[in-house]
C-alpha cells in the first residue's frame, strides 16, 4: 500500500498569501496518478487537481499542482477567503488500492 | 451537472447490517465507475469500494472486504452498499463519488454526494 504523508498538518496564512502544501508518497506513484481535494466543514470534498497537475473543471487558475519524484505539491498562488479549508491528496497509481493523505488544514492567521 | 444523493444511514448495533443507496442524476450513470468513500468523525478520507459501469467488476478496501458488498442498478441510476457485520470502527459519513467515464478501475472522484452518517454503537 502506498502511504501518503501530507505536511504541514496546519498552515496559518493570511488572505493574499501563497500557500504551499506537500504530499509525499512512500513509493513511486505510477504515471503521477495523484489528485487533490478541498473540503470545507460540513461539506463533501471537491476535486481540484488530477494527474498531479491538471485542474478539474471550474477550478480557478490560482490552484496548481506539481510533481517531483515521490513529492507532490499543491500551490495556491494567492489565498482567497473561500480557500481556507482542509486539503487532501489521493493516489490512484496503485488502483484498485487507493489511498488518501491525512490532510492539511489551511487556516486564517 | 452530476447530482448524487445518498440515503440509508442511521444507528445500528455492532454486528448489524445496513444498506446505503445513492441516487444519481445529470449524467449517463451506466458509463461511469462509482465509488464509496467514508470519513470517520473528525478524521480523514478512506476509500471503501468501487464498481465499474457495467457492474461486473467490484473492488474493496481490505478493511471491509468480505463484509461489504457494492452493487448498482443502472435501470434505476442507483448505487448501493450492503454493509454486514458492522463494527464500531465503521462509524463514518459515507459518500458516494463518481469516477472517470468508462473506467475499469477506480481512479479519482469528480463529483460527490453530501454523505450519509452511519453510527455503529450499542
Amino acid at each position: 500500500e502506498i502511504v501518503l504523508t501530507q505536511s504541514p498538518g496546519t498552515l496559518s496564512l493570511s488572505p493574499g498569501e501563497r500557500a504551499t502544501l506537500s504530499c509525499r508518497a512512500s513509493q513511486s506513484v505510477s504515471s503521477n496518478y495523484l489528485a487533490w481535494y478541498q473540503q470545507k466543514p460540513g461539506q463533501a470534498p471537491r476535486l481540484l487537481i488530477y494527474g498531479a497537475s491538471s485542474r478539474a473543471t471550474g477550478i480557478p487558475d490560482r490552484f496548481s499542482g506539481s510533481a517531483s519524484g515521490t513529492d507532490f505539491t499543491l500551490t495556491i498562488s494567492r489565498l482567497e477567503p473561500e480557500d481556507f479549508a482542509v486539503y487532501y491528496c489521493q493516489q490512484y497509481g496503485s488502483s484498485p488500492g487507493l489511498t488518501f493523505g491525512g490532510g492539511t488544514k489551511v487556516e486564517i492567521k | 451537472e452530476a447530482h448524487l444523493l445518498e440515503s440509508g444511514g442511521g444507528l445500528v448495533q455492532p454486528g448489524g447490517s445496513l444498506r446505503l443507496s445513492c441516487a444519481a442524476s445529470g449524467f449517463t450513470f451506466s458509463s461511469y465507475a462509482m465509488n464509496w468513500v467514508r470519513q470517520a468523525p473528525g478524521k480523514g478520507l478512506e476509500w471503501v469500494s468501487a464498481i465499474i459501469g457495467r457492474g461486473d467488476s467490484t473492488y474493496y478496501a481490505d478493511s471491509v472486504k468480505g463484509r461489504f458488498t457494492i452493487s448498482r442498478d443502472n435501470s434505476k441510476n442507483t448505487l448501493y452498499l450492503q454493509m454486514n457485520s458492522l463494527r464500531a470502527e465503521d462509524t463514518a459519513v459515507y459518500y458516494c463519488a463518481k469516477d472517470r467515464p468508462t473506467a475499469t478501475l477506480p481512479y479519482y472522484f469528480d463529483s460527490w454526494g453530501q454523505g450519509t452518517l452511519v453510527t455503529v454503537s450499542s
